[in-house]
């Protein structure tokens, strides 16, 4: 079965730009969460959706960053416009309905200069 | 704030002694607890969940948990040089979500 596929890897950009971070999830997964980890801590949840509804989005700052799930499969992460605290790894991972393993992707890098 | 501490700082354990690692979680709703392995610049995988008071053993790792005192505890038998990563305590609180620690970097020993 393919992993939860995550893109692009790397991205550096400057501070007030915005950027856009894309993830597809396993196949039949309907549960798809987006994690911000910073360097140092432990993965914080972003937004969690359940199909293409937002489940939980209690910890995005919506000022700044939007989501959306499109069908109930990819989703995307965007950041507009970027501050440097903003630099983390941006984490996708999915799971099947009603349990809890979650399938995490490698992972984006963003560095915001 | 569904909060887990993982407060420990890295540990070293030579190859083959036991490594020892805590959490402590502030809710008491939260019925199961997760162990992830995170190795440097990859992405975390389960290695352990429990939900039941006592021991859980799979191979080299053995989960602990105490409901009474809010304590999670993962131990590493027989450490490896592959068991060299960050170990993520993760406590579940409803609707699939997940609330990480910080996570504990162990580092064995050859």
């Amino acid at each position: 079965e393919a992993g939860v596929a995550q893109s692009p890897r790397y991205k550096i950009i400057e501070k007030r730009q915005s950027v856009a971070f894309w993830c597809n999830p396993i196949s039949g997964h309907a549960t798809l969460y987006w994690y911000q980890q910073i360097l140092g801590q432990g993965p914080k949840l972003l937004i969690q959706f359940q199909n293409n509804g937002v489940v939980d989005d209690s910890q995005l700052p919506k000022d700044r960053f939007s989501a959306e799930r499109l069908k109930g499969v990819d989703s995307t992460l965007k950041i507009q416009p970027a501050k440097l605290e903003d630099s983390a790894v941006y984490l996708c991972a999915s799971s099947w309905l009603n349990f809890y393993e979650q399938y995490f992707g490698p992972g984006t890098r963003l560095t915001v200069t | 704030q569904k909060e887990v501490e993982q407060n420990s700082g890295p540990l070293s354990v030579p190859e083959g002694a036991i490594a020892s690692l805590n959490c402590t979680y502030s809710d008491r709703g939260s019925q199961s607890f997760f162990w992830y392995r995170q190795y440097s610049g990859k992405s975390p995988e389960l290695i352990m969940f429990i939900y039941s008071n006592g021991d859980k053993e799979d191979g080299r790792f053995t989960a602990q948990l105490n409901k009474a005192s809010q304590y999670v505890s993962l131990l590493i038998r027989d450490s490896q040089p592959s068991d060299s990563a960050t170990y993520l305590c993760a406590a579940y609180y409803g609707n699939n979500r997940l609330a990480f620690g910080k996570g504990n970097q162990v580092v064995v020993i050859p």
